[in-house]
C-alpha cells in the first residue's frame, strides 16, 4: 500500500539533546511537509521541501532542521535550540494540486 | 491576516443524531477548501476538497457547503456513528504564497452511544 510512514510513534528527548524523526513516503510525491501541533491550536508548518536537494522554512522553523536527499524521505531534527519540543509532529507529502497526505505522526515529549 | 475559524470548539452528540460543524475564513487569495478528519493520534485524512464554484460535495454521511460570498464552509454529518468521535479540521487553501494552507484550530466530536 502507498503511504506514508513516520517513526517512531513516540520520542523522549532529554535536555540539550538534538533528535531526529522519520518520514519516509512511497506515493512518488515531490512535495513533503513538517507540522507542528499543540493541543487547541491548528497544524503549523515548520519546513517543506517541494523538490529533492531543496526545503524552505516555515513559520515557525527556529530550533529545527531538515535534509532531503532522496524523493522518498524528509526527516526533521529537534535541536536543543528548540525550548519547547513537546508536541505532535505530522509530516505530509502531496502531489500538485492534489490534498495532503499525512503521516500518523510522532509524539515527542521531554525527559 | 489569513485566518481559518471554527465552531463549535466541542460537540458531544448521541449516536445516530445529525450535526454540522462550521468554517469561517477570512483568506485571500482563495483557491479551495478542504475538511479532513483527524483520529486521535492519527494523521489527518481529507473527507472533502470544495472549490471557489462548488456549493456541495459529498462523501457518503459528510456532506459540506461552502458559501464562498460569506466565506463560510460547513460540514454536516447525517445518522453519526461512534466512529464519528474525531477532531474535524477546515483548511483553506491559498491560490498564490509558498505556505498556501491556512489550517483552523478543529472541532473535537464525541458521540456517545
Amino acid at each position: 500500500d502507498g503511504g506514508i510512514t513516520q517513526s517512531p510513534k513516540y520520542l523522549f528527548r532529554k535536555e540539550g539533546q538534538n533528535v531526529t524523526l522519520s518520514c519516509e513516503q512511497n506515493l512518488n510525491h515531490d512535495a513533503m511537509y513538517w507540522y507542528r501541533q499543540d493541543p487547541g491550536q491548528g497544524l503549523r508548518l515548520i519546513y517543506y521541501s517541494q523538490i529533492v536537494n531543496d526545503f524552505q522554512k516555515g513559520d515557525i522553523a527556529e530550533g529545527y532542521s531538515v535534509s532531503r536527499e532522496k524523493k522518498e524521505s524528509f526527516p526533521l531534527t529537534v535541536t536543543s535550540a528548540q525550548k519547547n519540543p513537546t508536541a505532535f509532529y505530522l509530516c505530509a507529502s502531496r502531489d500538485f494540486n492534489q490534498p495532503q497526505h499525512f503521516g500518523d505522526g510522532t509524539r515527542l515529549s521531554i525527559l | 491576516k489569513n485566518q481559518v475559524e471554527q465552531s463549535p470548539q466541542s460537540l458531544i452528540i448521541l449516536e445516530g443524531k445529525n450535526c454540522t460543524l462550521q468554517c469561517n475564513y477570512t483568506v485571500s487569495p482563495f483557491s479551495n477548501l478542504r475538511w479532513y478528519k483527524q483520529d486521535t493520534g492519527r494523521g489527518p485524512v481529507s473527507l472533502t476538497i470544495m472549490t471557489f464554484s462548488e456549493n456541495t460535495k459529498s462523501n457518503g454521511r459528510y456532506t459540506a457547503t461552502l458559501d464562498a460570498d460569506t466565506k463560510q464552509s460547513s460540514l454536516h454529518i447525517t445518522a453519526s456513528q461512534l466512529s464519528d468521535s474525531a477532531s474535524y479540521i477546515c483548511v483553506v487553501i491559498l491560490s498564490s504564497g509558498n505556505t498556501p494552507l491556512v489550517f483552523g484550530k478543529g472541532t473535537r466530536l464525541s458521540v456517545i452511544a
